[in-house]
């Protein structure tokens, strides 16, 4: 089943902090994998993509297929960065030779001043 | 504003009743998507579209579920006989991407349509 895992529903770290929003991935076969951020009043938003591999506001994230895992992470968190997070995973549909973009439950990150 | 356009935003019915959203993709998007959120969740998906064809629907949506995209453009998606249980943000999505192109697969996501069954 594909499915994706975010445990933590909750982050808070002071500004200027380190700081590691975690997801975990099922999917046999190789993943196209996203963050996607909602800012307070905001639609929901492509943060950034695997294989784009680029910092987007700091931020980075990299795909280990050993541990099927694809966090999130930013050596210095600000308080623009409070939002709610969510890893999406977009598995290729063979049969239709589409894709459907599949979320985790998200993780809210406040950044404490 | 070019981005995805969804209405109406909010909805209150009461329960048994039939509601339609419409869904205005971001123009020459190939692909439509719906899904939808409940508190504390992320987005679950329902349904997309290549084109004006509906590629996969999500077991999550039942028979009083129907989404159409009669043209390739616009999409409704219509809640037949709603449930207490259909209370959520419906979101749509598009995105540019053809058939199995996979560079064009970023989600640009509209604000979303509040549903709530009374």
């Amino acid at each position: 089943a594909q499915r994706v895992t975010q445990p933590e529903k909750l982050l808070s770290v002071f500004k200027g902090a380190p700081v590691e929003l975690k997801c975990n991935y099922s999917y046999s076969g190789s993943p196209e994998l996203f963050w996607y951020v909602q800012y307070s009043r905001q639609r929901l938003q492509l943060l950034l993509r695997h294989i784009s591999r680029e910092s987007i506001k700091g931020f980075t994230a990299d795909l280990n297929k050993g541990e099927t895992s694809f966090h999130l992470k930013k050596p210095f968190a600000q308080e623009e960065d409070s939002a709610m997070y969510y890893c999406a995973l977009s598995p290729y549909s063979g049969n239709t030779g589409g894709f459907k973009t599949i979320f985790g439950a998200g993780t809210r990150l406040f950044v404490k001043a | 504003d070019t981005g995805v356009s969804q209405n109406p935003r909010h909805k209150i019915t009461k329960r048994g009743q039939n509601v339609t959203f419409r869904c205005d993709p971001i123009s020459e998007h190939n692909r439509l998507y719906w899904y939808r959120q409940t508190l504390g969740q992320g987005p679950e998906f329902l349904t997309y579209f290549q084109n004006e064809a509906q590629l996969e629907k999500s077991r999550l949506l039942s028979d009083r579920f129907s989404a159409e995209r009669p043209k390739g453009s616009f999409s409704t998606l219509e809640i037949q006989r709603t449930e207490q249980g259909d209370s959520a943000m419906y979101l749509c999505a598009s995105t540019p991407g053809g058939m199995g192109d996979i560079s064009g697969n970023t989600i640009y996501f509209g604000e979303g349509s509040w549903l709530t069954v009374v």
